[in-house]
């Protein structure tokens, strides 16, 4: 089984803190993704990467940054966290496979979320 | 501009009877189909996906059909069960998913007794 884990479940902090969430797979995917969920929202793509090194922006890539030193790792960085971050972060990894695409079976696997709070 | 659009925030059905929660987009370009399921405090997981060569995909009591003409597509759950209580997403993406999924906003099913 694929398994995606995210350093905290609950994280508390104060604005302008910098806060830096991790988030770590198992299954040697070249893939990963930083999501956000807000109520009435869905989830919107903050970042992803798709090799070590590399990122690119999502759909809502400000007041955020991304590191990928190593494959399995994935971290997303909020510089100067603000009240609005408060969110529930959601990481995905996946194989870059568009085999699997075309016939129809999964490509993104989820950690169980960090909910974070910025008061 | 929202490019996956679930239109029912809410839907409630009797245990046993079938579940169907619909999306719309509206980008071409997708060529992928994800449907997600979502309980309380825990990540999305994965239930069906269709790609766009199909029109239906089945997976047990999880049907997905696509109608690309119509840029829609649906979800069915026969027989719906009370575990079935769960926020369900859509999602879509173009190049199968590498460059992330774009989510529709959910639609919470309640299937009561």
């Amino acid at each position: 089984d694929v398994k995606v884990t995210q350093s905290s479940r609950y994280l508390v902090k104060r604005t302008g803190e910098k806060v830096f969430l991790e988030c770590v797979q198992d299954m040697d995917h070249e893939n990963m993704f930083w999501y956000r969920q807000d109520p009435g929202l869905g989830l919107r793509l903050i970042y992803f990467s798709y090799d070590v090194k590399m990122k690119e922006k999502g759909d809502i890539p400000e007041g955020y940054s991304v590191s990928r030193e190593k494959k399995e790792r994935f971290s997303l960085i909020l510089e100067s966290a603000s009240t609005n971050q408060t969110s529930m972060y959601l990481c995905a990894s996946s194989l870059l496979d568009l085999l699997a695409a075309e016939l129809g079976t999964d490509t993104q696997y989820f950690g169980p979320g960090t909910r974070l709070t910025v008061l | 501009d929202q490019q996956v659009k679930q239109n029912s925030p809410s839907l409630s059905v009797q245990e046993g009877r079938i579940s169907i929660l619909n999306c719309d987009y509206t980008n071409s370009m997708f060529d992928y189909f994800l449907w997600y399921k979502k309980y309380p405090a825990e990540g999305p997981t994965f239930l069906i996906s269709i790609s766009s060569i199909k029109d239906k995909n089945e997976d047990g009591r999880f049907t997905v059909f696509l109608n690309k003409s119509a840029k829609h597509l649906s979800l069915h759950i026969v027989p719906s069960q009370p575990g079935d209580s769960a926020v369900y997403f859509c999602a879509a993406s173009a190049d199968g998913g590498a460059d992330g999924l774009t989510f529709g906003k959910g639609t919470h099913l309640i299937i009561q007794p």
